[in-house]
């Protein structure tokens, strides 16, 4: 059974870096056909892709925001952990970890975490 | 980065009915060497994370219900939910995933008239 949680504060203050940690299970981050992204979602809003990593540690980060970003990865403990510098009121969002799976082109969110709500504010 | 633009926001439809939801990105994800489109649409329920529903525009993925269909090429695509039933409330999403960042529309919100 595949499961993704997410982990991190709820309450973030302006100008702090965010750290969320998405702990996997069913799956290996080391399989060449999986990987995991991070997107989020404002309350009421659409849903933005932030990042992701596969196994070769290759990333990508959205373009709006990969000053902002880093995405790790420990195989060993089935973990990606996203990094948000300079977090602002507007970064107020439900942030999702999903599992990516990659074929013959195709990358593909087929398992997604519950979502943890971080609220910016002082 | 790849536009994605969801049309309408929100529509409302009876039940039994059809719904039709376009998507339609700023420049072409047709793949020319593999002749496939790289997009696909989620469904997202209140207070749940996203499913997929749909990829390669047409293919449905696995367990999603046959009345959910997906059509289009190049920078226009449609999804389609025939005999509309209660569950499928939802906000719909297209993704593309041609080339990064992946962006998603904007959504749009189906709801029983």
């Amino acid at each position: 059974q595949v499961t993704l949680k997410e982990s991190g504060p709820v309450l973030v203050k302006p100008t702090e870096t965010l750290t969320l940690t998405c702990t996997v299970s069913g799956f290996s981050l080391s399989n060449s056909r999986m990987g995991v992204s991070w997107i989020r979602q404002p309350p009421g809003g659409a849903l933005e892709w932030l990042a992701h990593i596969v196994s070769n540690d290759e990333k990508s980060y959205s373009t709006s925001l990969k000053n902002r970003l880093a995405i790790s990865k420990d195989t060993s403990k089935s973990q990606v952990v996203l990094t948000m510098t300079n977090m602002d009121p507007v970064d107020t969002a439900t942030y999702y970890c999903a599992r990516m799976r990659l074929g013959f082109g195709e990358l593909l969110y087929d398992h997604w975490g519950q979502g943890t709500l971080v609220s910016v504010s002082s | 980065d790849i536009v994605m633009t969801q049309s309408p926001d929100s529509l409302a439809v009876s039940l039994g009915e059809r719904a039709t939801i376009n998507c339609k990105s700023s420049q072409s994800i047709l793949y020319s060497s593999n002749i496939k489109n790289y997009l696909a649409w989620y469904q997202q329920k209140p207070g749940q994370p996203p499913n997929l529903l749909i990829y390669w525009a047409s293919t449905r993925e696995s367990g999603v219900p046959d009345r959910f269909s997906g059509s289009g090429s190049g920078t226009d695509f449609t999804l389609t939910i025939n005999s509309l039933q209660a569950e499928d409330v939802a906000v719909y999403y297209c993704q593309q995933y041609y080339s990064a960042p992946y962006t998603f529309g904007q959504g749009t919100k189906l709801e029983i008239q």
